[in-house]
């Protein structure tokens, strides 16, 4: 059974502090890694990560994926309250084009 | 804005009630999906359609029945919930089939309370 583990499950920094966190994936057939930012409901596409792409960037916001070991990092330098939100990362599920495996998700809290 | 509107944002219903979620997308989408949202479990796929034909086979209660009309409209129909059903509901979309079809698109989800 495919499986999505993010770590950790809570995290409660100061602004301007990096962040790392972290999703850890068993998937069938790998093809991509997902992160979503999800704050008050509607989880929003932040990257997607796949064997021709390991790293990303976007201002503050950066992920790698590393395909051997199985895991990907997201990374944000600087934190700002509005980083406050869950970080949901995904992958798809071997031989399908629709379901993704979600993690549990992890908990930023930015205090000012 | 993403593109994805639901309806309604809250919902408190008894177990005996019928009630519909509606979700509809402006992105020209081909595929659209509900997931449920429970405290501390992952995000979980209850049901797909692309081109409006229902794809994959998950194993969700009866008691709720999806309705797709047409690319654009999808609905959820609820009837004799239980307790344990209170859940967000999240309603996306994508660009369906392949490469391109992980990246979905939500709505805000509908909060909803089974008493």
């Amino acid at each position: 059974e495919d499986k999505v583990v993010q770590s950790p499950l809570s995290l409660v920094v100061h602004e301007g502090d990096t962040v790392t966190l972290n999703c850890s994936y068993e998937v069938t057939n790998f093809r991509s890694l997902l992160w979503y930012k999800q704050e008050k409901k509607a989880p929003t596409f932040l990257f997607m990560l796949t064997s021709s792409g390991i790293e990303k960037k976007s201002g503050r916001l950066s992920s790698i994926l590393d395909k051997k070991e199985l895991f990907s990092i997201l990374n944000i330098t600087a934190t700002q309250t509005g980083d406050s939100a869950v970080y949901l990362c995904a992958s798809p599920r071997g031989g399908s084009n629709y379901k993704l495996t979600f993690g549990k998700g992890t908990l930023l809290t930015v205090n000012p | 804005e993403t593109g994805v509107t639901q309806t309604p944002r809250h919902l408190v219903m008894g177990m005996t009630n019928k009630k519909s979620l509606k979700c509809e997308q402006h992105l020209g989408h081909n595929a659209m999906y509900w997931y449920k949202q429970s405290a501390k479990k992952p995000l979980e796929l209850m049901f797909v359609y692309s081109l409006e034909e229902r794809v994959e086979n998950n194993s969700v209660p009866s008691r709720f029945s999806p309705e797709c009309p047409n690319s654009s409209h999808l609905f959820l129909h609820l009837h004799t919930l239980q307790p344990e059903d209170s859940a967000l509901y999240l309603c996306a979309s994508s660009q369906g089939g392949g490469q391109g079809s992980e990246k979905l698109f939500f709505g805000s989800g509908t909060q909803l309370s089974v008493l």
